[in-house]
């Protein structure tokens, strides 16, 4: 069974702009969330999508959105890019969210550099 | 806001050295769970813990869930080269409508050959 795929693995962009990430659940997984990770950093909760719906959102700005698809794929997308966003973005997915069965799969990330 | 700490931020050890990690949370969870990032990598999972007072090991590790249901401990035993990494606890905290899985803040482990 594969894993949880993100594309791209790297990514460079200039401040202003904006990007979009992309993340493949592994099969059968209805729920993707995402998360920032910076140098020393912990894991900084984005938002979680279940089923194309988002049912969590953590604390950072609307610059920041995403989206799921029906088949479960989901993206983000970060506009007017900062030099703070420079971070690794997490893509995790789960078969059964918010329960005690809950058990996340993290894909190997995007590498986001902000020049 | 709720939030999951964790002492310590960074350790570093000899190896064959015992390591021990420790989870707070603010709040009552219903479970805990356990990940490690190696350097380079990404978070995998370890481990969950939903009882009060629950003890689970694996082979060198051995972890704990307080009995308060608010505190949690990963205690490595003869720690080897393979132990680096960060190790994240991740509480799930029932909300209402919805869940939420909350990482703590993370502890760098490094081992000394």
């Amino acid at each position: 069974k594969a894993g949880v795929t993100q594309t791209p693995r790297y990514l460079i962009k200039t401040r202003g702009q904006q990007v979009t990430l992309s993340c493949s659940p592994i099969s059968g997984h209805r729920s993707v969330s995402w998360y920032q990770q910076t140098p020393g950093q912990g894991l900084q909760f984005l938002f979680e999508y279940f089923s194309e719906t988002q049912r969590n959102k953590g604390n950072f700005p609307g610059r920041f959105s995403g989206r799921q698809f029906s088949n479960s794929r989901s993206e983000m997308n970060v506009s007017t890019l900062e030099l703070g966003d420079s971070a690794l973005y997490l893509c995790a997915s789960s078969w059964e969210p918010g329960t005690a069965n809950e058990k996340l799969f993290f894909g190997s990330g995007t590498q986001l550099s902000v020049l | 806001g709720q939030q999951v700490m964790q002492i310590p931020q960074y350790q570093h050890v000899q190896e064959g050295e015992d390591f021990t990690t420790y989870c707070n949370s603010s709040t009552t969870l219903s479970n805990i769970q356990w990940y490690k990032q190696r350097p380079g990598g990404h978070p995998v999972f370890l481990i969950q813990l939903v009882k009060s007072g629950e003890v689970k090991k694996q082979k060198r590790l051995t972890f704990q869930f307080g009995e308060a249901k608010k505190n949690s401990s990963l205690h490595i035993t003869a720690t080897q080269t393979t132990d680096v990494g960060t190790y994240f606890c991740a509480g799930l905290r029932y909300g209402g409508a919805t869940n939420k899985l909350i990482f703590g803040t993370g502890t760098l482990l490094a081992v000394q050959p």
